[in-house]
């Protein structure tokens, strides 16, 4: 089947622009999450979405970030006012709920802030 | 000090040899274990869970010590398509909710012909 599926891709942006990117989790699964990768760092927790539960947004970085997820499905990381530093890997993972199963992550999106 | 920690390497190892990758954590109340790979450019996969009892999948040996809040790898046999960075993982449950990986930075594997 499908797996995780993110776009765009890539994304090149200037400082100061908003960004959207989109995250489409494998059918069925309930639990969804956002991470990033920067340059020489691991991987950071930054949302996650369980079924109609309020998300846990502990991880975001600032308020400058905001995470939906529509109708328990997609889900739309947005990066309002870019800045350089939030040039990274943004990666989207899904799972069935519990802590023993595995999430499967998409191949990410590149986002470069100029 | 970082959640989980793992040394970064790189491991440049000949073919056919055995690597061991370590890694420690910092909250005892971690609860899920799991070591991921990371191909160049690619998105992490599972490779293997960890149980306190330890496990075996082929090649792949994974060892947890609770006590010590210890995670090991142990690759056998190494093979040139196991070049990849390997994460140490682990979640923490907040009562029955976020289930969220917290990632080591990642031990880079190199195998040599």
């Amino acid at each position: 089947g499908a797996g995780v599926s993110q776009s765009p891709s890539n994304k090149v942006t200037e400082k100061g622009k908003d960004v959207e990117l989109r995250c489409d989790p494998i059918s069925g699964h309930t639990a969804l999450y956002w991470y990033r990768q920067s340059l020489g760092q691991g991987l950071e927790f930054l949302i996650y979405f369980q079924g109609n539960s309020a998300p846990d947004k502990s991880g975001l970085p600032s308020d400058r970030f905001s995470a939906e997820r529509t109708g328990g499905s997609v889900s739309t990381l947005t990066i309002q006012r870019t800045q350089q530093e939030d040039s990274a890997v943004y990666l989207c993972a899904s799972s069935w709920p519990g802590q023993y199963n595995e999430q499967f992550f998409g191949p990410g999106t590149r986002l470069t802030v100029l | 000090r970082k959640e989980v920690e793992q040394d970064p390497g790189p491991f440049n190892v000949p073919e056919g040899a055995t690597v061991a990758f370590n890694c420690t954590y910092s909250n005892s109340a971690s609860q899920s274990f799991f070591w991921y790979r990371q191909d160049c450019r690619k998105e992490p996969k599972l490779l293997m869970s960890v149980y306190s009892s330890g496990n075996e999948d082929g090649r792949f040996t994974a060892q947890l010590n609770r006590a010590s809040q210890y995670i090991s790898l142990l690759i056998r046999d190494s093979k040139l398509s196991d070049s990849a960075t390997y994460l140490c993982v682990v979640t923490k449950n907040y009562g029955g909710a976020t289930n969220k990986l917290i990632f080591g930075t990642g031990t880079l594997l190199a195998v040599q012909p």
